[in-house]
């Protein structure tokens, strides 16, 4: 049991590269979420799904897409990378009692 | 806006004291409300959730405090440990929006 995996861990791009990141999780939740977590701030929801093939944009959607094709897994994705995409992407999924659990996270570095 | 924010950004304690972490929360609709540990180059850990239908919930040296009255959450860590230092967020929950504060780094010395 792995719980919620993020890959990459690491990740440096280029402005205007793309790339996505994979968050995959074997507990069998339906809700799952993509936060972005910058110095001296509190994590901010990106998107969100509340189960397969469903997505919700959350506080900072823009510059990002996700996709929830099957249940256990939720990518983020950077079709054209700016600097300000430089942060540290977690991905969470929540149970029925509403806890999150988050994964190991991203830290992706935009140049 | 509402927001969810700690009072005080780093707290040092020294090994075997207790600590108590803070959390001012404005959004008197929250109902659910988490504190979060995250170390250095993780991903946040649950510790301890309350509804808003209880004041008091414990768990294993932990302690959160929950009053509606002035809208504050704390932590409260017993006989803290050098394994506790990290940084703190506390959560709220509000029709599955889920708000973070920034976060307390707590330091443990030995």
């Amino acid at each position: 049991n792995a719980g919620v995996t993020q890959t990459p861990k690491f990740r440096v791009l280029k402005t205007g590269q793309s790339m996505t990141l994979l968050c995959a999780q074997d507990m069998n939740h339906e809700y799952m979420y993509w936060y972005r977590q910058d110095p001296g701030m509190g994590l901010r929801l990106i998107h969100y799904s509340v189960g397969e093939g469903t997505t919700a944009k959350g506080e900072v959607p823009d510059g990002y897409n996700v996709s929830r094709l099957k249940k256990q897994n939720f990518l983020l994705g950077l079709e054209s990378a700016a600097p300000s995409q430089t942060s540290v992407y977690f991905c969470a999924t929540k149970t029925s009692t509403d806890t999150q659990y988050f994964g190991p996270g991203t830290r992706l570095t935009v140049l | 806006g509402e927001s969810v924010g700690l009072h005080l950004p780093t707290l040092s304690v020294q090994e075997g004291d207790n600590s108590i972490i803070n959390c001012a929360y404005s959004n008197s609709a929250s109902d659910y409300f988490i504190w979060y540990k995250q170390e250095s180059g993780k991903g946040p850990q649950f510790i301890i959730d309350i509804r808003s239908n209880m004041d008091k919930r414990q768990g294993q040296r932990v302690t959160v405090l929950l009053n509606k009255t002035v809208k504050h959450l704390s932590l409260q860590i017993a006989a803290t440990q050098p394994g506790d230092s990290a940084v703190y967020f506390c959560a709220e929950n509000t029709n599955n929006d889920m708000r973070f504060g920034a976060g307390t780094r707590l330091t443990v010395k030995p």
